[in-house]
């Protein structure tokens, strides 16, 4: 267990609808990434934000937006879906310094 | 940008034999790390192994070892006495010092073989 939790696990909606996925970090990381994986493919990076600022951003689409609130957990925004946003997404964290990530479980998000 | 290159798709080993998986990354940074993630079919993402590239010395974890060649920008891991449970996909990484994206290869589907 890495200390890192996601929800919800599963998530099945349909094609145009929005949905929000949810990451809490470890006690005391201050960053937090998403990342998507699609089928059979490594993870892309999406975004990250470090104590509730956005700090890096990847290959996300305007469709998708994120944010961390205060109490560190984030949020990931995915809207106006398309059968190809069906993936993993993952969210990790980490501290300044250890230059280490840690991964959640993952949000299966299956759009039909 | 970075890139992480995996060439072998898939692989598999008899139980208790070695296997190494190959990975280049391409860079203009001389300050950075790189990764070995492991997928097993939970889809969890586990941390293997960790390699700072200001180190000379290869990194172990148990049965898990790489061979770092900077000059090569090469990365392999090689896992001895393979177990079943070592089945997996298993990812490359690359994360940039100072910069925390981690940029990740395509993976390579490993099958431990009784």
């Amino acid at each position: 267990d890495s200390g890192v939790t996601q929800t919800p696990k599963h998530l099945i909606t349909a094609t145009g609808q929005r949905v929000t996925l949810r990451c809490s970090p470890r006690s005391g990381d201050l960053s937090v990434y998403w990342y998507q994986q699609s089928l059979d493919q490594g993870l892309q990076f999406l975004i990250q934000y470090y104590n509730g600022e956005e700090r890096a951003k990847g290959n996300i689409l305007e469709r998708f937006s994120a944010q961390q609130f205060p109490d560190l957990h984030s949020e990931l925004n995915l809207s106006s879906l398309e059968l190809g946003d069906s993936a993993l997404y993952f969210c990790a964290s980490s501290w300044e310094g250890l230059n280490e990530q840690f991964f959640g479980p993952g949000t299966r998000l299956t759009v039909l | 940008a970075q890139t992480v290159t995996q060439s072998q798709p898939e692989m598999s080993v008899q139980e208790a034999e070695t296997v190494t998986l190959s990975c280049t990354y391409d860079t203009s940074e001389s300050n950075y790390y790189l990764f070995w993630y492991k997928q097993p079919p939970s889809r969890q993402m586990i941390l293997v192994i960790r390699q700072e590239a200001y180190k000379q010395q290869n990194a172990t974890e148990n049965r898990f070892s790489v061979n770092f060649q900077k000059a090569a920008k090469s990365f392999s891991l090689k896992i001895s006495d393979s177990q079943l449970g070592d089945t997996a996909m298993y990812f490359c990484a690359f994360m940039k010092e100072g910069y925390q994206k981690v940029t990740f290869g395509t993976g390579t589907k490993l099958q431990v073989i009784p």
